[in-house]
């Protein structure tokens, strides 16, 4: 079945500076890949995504890049703000149905004023 | 816009007792989600439904069970909690076919 690994696990970075998160997908047949953010008490939200024949979507400060041939996407925030800080989940979804989304272990990004 | 949620937010249980986690959404979503989310894991599935009485298994269904006698509510129940099942369970629902899932804030499950 479809495996999603996600890196890295934690990523500090400085106000304003980027973050990169990246996914792999063991699935080939996998099309749509969502990221989702979760804030502190709240549930998981979709913040952006991309289906397998497109190669990058952008969504003001933040970014996702699909390499098909290899197998990873990445989500890419610029200009890091605080509240950016929240844990980032990138998922894959083979769509026979929309059923079945398989999560990456997520990644907490934390944003230093 | 867009709503699910839970029953309760934070919640201890003993050892050996049943528990009912309840999800309601208001967007007349056919599909509904529980998930288990820990640390290191990410989000796992435990139960989907794609309609009233319909149940399939997710990837770790064992320990638990699910209801679903309305279409906009959706019940996972651990038939007799232990302390493995400690975790944040969340809820979501999403349109028939639609791959965007809308998640409750969850509930924080402690078993002693």
């Amino acid at each position: 079945g479809e495996n999603v690994e996600q890196h890295p696990s934690t990523l500090s970075v400085q106000e304003g500076d980027s973050a990169v998160i990246k996914c792999t997908y063991s699935d080939s047949a996998s099309n749509y890949f969502p990221w989702y953010k979760q804030e502190l008490g709240k549930g998981p939200q979709l913040i952006i995504d991309i289906r397998s024949n497109v190669g990058e979507k952008k969504d003001q400060r933040i970014a996702v890049t699909l390499n098909k041939t290899a197998k990873h996407f990445s989500l890419h925030i610029t200009e890091t703000q605080p509240e950016d800080s929240a844990v980032y989940f990138c998922a894959a979804i083979l769509n026979t149905g929309g059923f079945k989304t398989i999560f990456g272990a997520g990644t907490r990004l934390f944003v230093k004023a | 816009d867009v709503k699910v949620t839970q029953s309760s937010r934070y919640l201890v249980k003993r050892t050996g007792e049943k528990v009912f986690l309840e999800c309601v959404q208001d967007m007349d979503h056919e599909n509904m989600f529980w998930y288990r989310q820990d640390p290191g894991l990410g989000l796992r599935l435990i139960y989907f439904s794609y309609d009233v009485k319909m149940k399939e298994k997710g990837d770790i269904p064992e320990g638990y069970s699910v209801s679903r006698e309305k279409k906009e509510r959706f019940s996972l129940i651990l038939e007799s909690a232990s302390t493995n099942q400690t975790s944040m369970y969340l809820c979501a629902s999403s349109r028939p076919g639609g791959e965007t899932q809308y998640f409750g804030p969850g509930t924080r499950l402690l078993v002693l």
